[in-house]
């Protein structure tokens, strides 16, 4: 089990771009979260995706948008980028279908790195 | 609202000493409680619940509701337990989304 995987690693953009970032859930999830962890902060919940659509959102604007395919995968849209939005940004899975407080637990894959200049 | 609160930006302690890392969350109903864990180059991950009751790595940590705290406990500290400790809460009122403290970086030194 590879585990929750996101690409790319690294990618550098500049200010006004649109960025797209990747992740596959873990084996047998149903749900995936994504975060934004600014250098030397904690994550920053911005959407959760369950059944191909939106579940929740945080406080983030509408440049920030996102999509889950059949197959569980997701992907994280940045539209016109700001030098703000450099950060990490982290993938979660999770398997909502599940029973009790399992739908808690949530296992994260290492990160995207994105640097806006 | 629910919020985490761990008070220290960074705890710095020597091989063999007790460790304790504090958490104290505001939520009104029954959270469910979670310290997740960074080490250096590694990705975030799940240390332990309190609704395991567990001990991991030699680290414990009891929900006090009357205090609304959970603290992260270890009575001999490691040089590899150096990392960002993060406590978390998540609401039983079918979010399923946890909150994150700031983080506690502890450095243990040798």
């Amino acid at each position: 089990d590879a585990g929750v995987t996101q690409s790319p690693t690294h990618l550098i953009k500049t200010r006004g771009q649109q960025v797209t970032l990747r992740c596959s859930p873990k084996s047998g999830h149903d749900t995936v979260s994504w975060y934004q962890q600014a250098l030397g902060q904690e994550p920053q919940f911005i959407f959760q995706y369950y059944e191909e659509e939106e579940r929740q959102r945080g406080n983030f604007p509408d440049r920030f948008s996102g999509h889950q395919f059949p197959n569980y995968s997701s992907e994280l849209n940045v539209n016109a980028l700001l030098l703000g939005d450099s950060a990490l940004y982290l993938c979660a899975s999770s398997l909502l279908s599940g029973v009790g407080r399992a739908k808690n637990i949530q296992y994260f894959g290492a990160g995207t790195r994105l640097s806006v200049l | 609202a629910q919020r985490v609160t761990q008070p220290e930006k960074l705890l710095s302690v020597f091989k063999g000493a007790p460790v304790e890392l504090k958490c104290n969350y505001s939520y009104s109903g029954s959270p469910e409680l979670f310290w997740y864990v960074q080490y250096s180059r590694q990705r975030l991950q799940l240390l332990l619940r309190h609704i395991s009751r567990e001990s991991i790595k030699g680290f414990t940590a009891d929900l006090n509701k009357g205090e609304t705290s959970f603290h992260l406990k270890k009575p001999f500290a490691q040089e590899e337990d150096s990392a960002m400790y993060y406590c978390a809460l998540s609401g039983n009122g079918g979010s399923y989304i946890p909150t994150f403290g700031r983080g506690t970086s502890l450095i243990v030194h040798p």
